[in-house]
């Protein structure tokens, strides 16, 4: 049972803002939004996490709606390196496992 | 920056075989994971390991599958008789303190 919603694919042209939506509409109080991009096979890829606030690091920034049920992870100057899968994941941190679903596929067009 | 590293990178072998393969984890870290991934399809939880026992483990890991941490920086997963099923990208993650966690690069493992 998913709980999250992503689209399955996006479009971004190189050097604009890459914005990914993620609805987590049944997110507990104590889940994290987590984001992690997958390039082609390799391993996946930490970006950004966050509880309620919104956050920012060097690699994107993550935008939390107040009610905490959709979150949108910001790519400020996409690069044709950023095409990958990008998953979003909510978890308590006392849980063991990531649960990856199908992602959004994100290509970078020049 | 530092990374967890994954051997081999690739690995045939043959249906019934058993094959171990390798990680070290992020120096410090204290929680272990092993996830696999089939072709084309999503990345799945296995198990994980804290304080040198299994804390949680997934459908999947069921007896042929086994986790050990055997000196204090490797962590193994080995699996006794492959199956053709096996086939898959097998990632080791590890984590601090079971927040964030950080993947290695993968091991393709062929069942032939």
């Amino acid at each position: 049972d998913a709980k999250t919603t992503q689209p399955p694919s996006m479009d971004c042209a190189e050097g604009r803002a890459a914005n990914l939506p993620c609805n987590h509409s049944t997110i507990s109080g104590n889940e994290y939004v987590y984001w992690y991009r997958q390039i082609h096979s390799q391993g996946p890829q930490y970006i950004i996490h966050g509880l309620k606030n919104n956050e920012t690091n060097e690699m994107a920034s993550l935008i939390i709606t107040e009610d905490r049920k959709s979150s949108t992870l910001i790519l400020p100057h996409a690069t044709l390196r950023d095409t990958a899968v990008y998953y979003c994941i909510v978890r308590a941190t006392n849980n063991n496992d990531m649960r990856f679903g199908a992602g959004t596929r994100l290509t970078v067009k020049p | 920056e530092p990374e967890v590293t994954q051997t081999p990178s690739h690995q045939v072998t043959q249906m019934g075989q058993e094959v171990i393969l390798r990680c070290v984890p992020i120096s410090n870290h204290l929680y272990f994971y092993w996830y696999r991934q089939i072709l084309g399809q999503k990345v799945e939880f296995l198990v994980s390991f804290y304080n040198n026992e299994i804390s949680e483990k997934s459908e999947i890991f069921d007896d042929q599958f086994s986790v050990e941490r055997p000196d204090g920086s490797n962590f193994t997963l080995k699996i006794r008789s492959t199956k053709l099923e096996d086939s898959a990208m097998y990632f080791c993650a590890s984590s601090p303190g079971g927040e964030t966690q950080y993947f290695g690069p993968g091991t393709r493992l062929l069942v032939l």
